[in-house]
């Protein structure tokens, strides 16, 4: 079955950067693009961006483009969002997703998220 | 970007009863060479990620029990609840998928 397992919680300090990994399985990894999307305390999903876990290719949303690098790992079927110069308001909960075969910005396989918390 | 709008913020529903959500998009979604609105419908408990629902607007994902239902074109969506259950009190938001991806800022449904 497929299955997302994202790596534990994360506490940094304004200015730092923070990875998070997202490993993928029961799939065939580069066949589909992973997509990174956040959530902060009560508000809606944010999307982020997107990786070809085929070729490397990335599609970051524009309001990320700076400060985020997704890379891909296909012998560990693992990928990674790197967020950097973290403020408080990246305190978030991070998730990585799969989406449907053939409908490639639909997302039903979610990883069950990271929680990043940016305090000095 | 799309702005994904929903009504109510909350929705206070008696067990049994019908349960209604709103969604209304700053522009249109439907591809009109595929004949498809790129609109979604996901379910999300505290402590969880979100759960696809509906996708196209109005197809069920496999599993979804026959109680929920979406609805709509273009622009206006609505995501129906038959005979809410107790296991149906979460937050609900639309997504659309027709350029990038953007969600409604959410909908709680609780129990009257």
């Amino acid at each position: 079955q497929v299955q997302l397992v994202q790596s534990g919680a994360e506490v940094r300090k304004p200015g730092a950067s923070v990875k998070v990994s997202c490993k993928a399985s029961g799939y065939t990894f580069t066949a589909y693009p992973i997509h990174w999307v956040r959530q902060a305390p009560g508000q809606r999903p944010e999307w982020m961006g997107w990786i070809n876990t085929g070729n490397g290719n990335t599609i970051y949303s524009e309001k990320f483009q700076d400060r985020v690098t997704f890379t891909s790992d296909t012998s560990a079927t693992t990928v990674y969002m790197e967020l950097s110069s973290l403020r408080s308001e990246d305190t978030s909960v991070y998730f990585c997703a799969r989406p449907r075969q053939y409908i490639d910005w639909l997302l039903d396989f979610w990883g069950q998220g990271t929680r990043v918390t940016v305090s000095s | 970007d799309i702005v994904m709008t929903q009504s109510p913020d909350s929705l206070p529903v008696s067990l049994g009863e019908r349960a209604t959500i709103k969604c209304k998009s700053s522009q249109s979604v439907f591809f009109s060479s595929n004949n498809n609105n790129y609109l979604a419908w996901y379910q999300q408990k505290a402590g969880q990620p979100p759960k696809l629902l509906i996708y196209w607007a109005s197809t069920r994902e496999s599993g979804v029990p026959d109680r929920f239902s979406g609805s709509g074109s273009g622009t206006d969506f609505t995501l129906t609840i038959s005979s809410l259950q107790a296991e149906d009190v979460a937050v609900y938001y639309c997504q659309q998928y027709y350029s990038s991806i953007t969600f409604g800022q959410g909908t709680r449904l609780e129990i009257k």
